[in-house]
């Protein structure tokens, strides 16, 4: 059981919009910064998102990120079937002293 | 270019040690903070333990905490991770992965290597 929550899976059209959630508590996100990694299995995680909403040099406007409170959501539009992928949220806990991911994100693009 | 590139994986018998081994190339290691993560087979990403630039503070999950050790050699350009007591459960794809900040906690992982099997069976 991962400490930040994620839908188990998305989908949507090509084109479209798609919001991946991450719910957590005041021990994690609601006191550090949110990134997001996308990740085909087998290969290197890409950095996403970081600092909750910036975005590395090189990854589309099409990706966005945003927190509130306790929770942060990832926000992709324009979809591709190349963004099919899974997606995680990451922070660090407090009172765990650790990193934490959620338990990831399948992207379906159909 | 930017790599980090993860050795040291392959099989072994629980309750056995194994060193993983990551060398960095393209930055200056001493810069940053450094990780490791895994994926087991069939799960997520799992974060198993961080290490600060100057190694004075270093981080471990619940699931590893007095089994594995993290540590560095700037010099050489390495970051290392030695697994003892080693479970079934630590099958996983290893991951190297450099931060943005020099200092723990965790900022963000911005480079990541390709990874390394370990997988722990009799």
């Amino acid at each position: 059981q991962s400490v930040l929550t994620q839908p188990s899976s998305v989908s949507a059209a090509p084109g479209q919009k798609v919001t991946i959630s991450c719910s957590g508590s005041s021990s994690n996100i609601g006191n550090n910064y949110v990134s997001w990694y996308q990740h085909l299995p087998g290969t290197a995680p890409r950095l996403l998102i970081y600092d909750n909403h910036k975005r590395p040099s090189g990854i589309p406007d099409r990706f966005s990120g945003s927190k509130s409170g306790t929770s942060a959501t990832l926000g992709i539009t324009g979809l591709q079937t190349g963004d099919e992928a899974d997606y995680y949220c990451g922070t660090w806990d407090t009172s765990l002293s650790a990193g934490v991911f959620g338990g990831g994100t399948k992207l379906t693009v159909l | 270019e930017v790599q980090l590139v993860e050795s040291g994986g392959g099989l072994v018998q629980p309750g056995r040690s194994l060193r993983l081994s990551c060398v960095v190339s393209g930055f200056t290691l001493e810069h940053y903070a450094m990780h490791w993560v895994r994926q087991a087979p069939g799960k997520g990403l799992e974060w198993v333990s961080g290490i600060s630039w100057n190694s004075r503070s270093t981080a471990f999950a619940d699931s590893v905490k007095g089994r594995f050790f993290i540590s560095r050699d700037n010099a050489k350009n390495s970051l290392y991770l030695q697994m003892s007591s080693v479970r079934a459960e630590d099958t996983a794809l290893y991951y190297c992965a450099k931060d943005f900040l020099p200092q723990l906690p965790m900022g963000y992982m911005d480079v990541w290597g390709k990874g390394t099997t370990v997988t722990v069976s009799s």
